[in-house]
């Protein structure tokens, strides 16, 4: 079956190091999309793709990068964690026009 | 821009009962897309249903209806003979289509046996 992994499920890391959350999925969707989520904020957009070589940044994308090399797969990026960027990060992806599916979610800890 | 709103943070009901999810939402579109995604304590965001604003019927997924007011921008989720498994934070989100999904601030719903 067709599904959307994310890995790892649950990290912790130190303020100033880079991390990187895996998203791959096996819909052959052309749309993914990185959001987190926050108490008290519901799921905010970081990052999102429509296809090959494409990125967008979405609301709040500071501190955070992404890439899209083929299309099963659009890993996030986070350049020198802070613990701002603690969080819980959902992956998505979507055919065009159609419902976005969700990933697990990543939970992020960053001491 | 496009906001979703959901006025309520928690609500509860009995079980075997019926409860109502309110939303409004605001977008100067004409063509997009609403809908309502669970998320249980597992943390997986589930979709519950899906809404078309081209269509007037209002969809319907076995237990779950929505009430789609387009004029009055309001989409509320009905969850009918409501069952312990349906305890969870429900979103409610709206999309252009191919764009990101905005979504309101979620509500916990109880289930009481």
């Amino acid at each position: 079956d067709a599904e959307i992994t994310q890995s790892p499920r649950h990290k912790i890391t130190e303020t100033g190091r880079q991390v990187t959350l895996a998203c791959h999925q096996t819909w052959n969707h052309n749309n993914m999309f990185w959001y987190r989520q926050d108490l008290g904020h519901g799921l905010r957009l970081i990052h999102y793709s429509y296809g090959v070589q494409d990125t967008n940044k979405g609301e709040v994308s500071d501190g955070y990068s992404v890439s899209r090399s083929n299309t099963e797969d659009l890993p996030l990026t986070l350049e020198s964690a802070a613990s701002s960027q603690t969080s819980v990060y959902f992956c998505a992806s979507s055919a065009s026009q159609e419902t976005q599916y969700f990933g697990p979610g990543t939970r992020l800890l960053v001491l | 821009a496009q906001t979703v709103t959901q006025s309520q943070p928690e609500m509860s009901v009995q079980e075997a009962e019926t409860v109502t999810l309110s939303c409004t939402y605001d977008t100067s579109e004409s063509d997009y897309y609403l809908f309502w995604y669970k998320q249980p304590p597992s943390r997986q965001m589930i979709l519950v249903i899906r809404q078309e604003a081209y269509k007037q019927q209002n969809a319907t997924e076995n237990r779950f209806s929505v009430n789609f007011q387009k004029a009055a921008k309001s989409f509320s989720l009905k969850i009918s003979d409501s069952q312990l498994g349906d305890a969870a934070m429900y979103f409610c989100a709206l999309t252009r289509g191919s764009e990101k999904l905005v979504f309101g601030k979620g509500m916990k719903l109880t289930v009481n046996p």
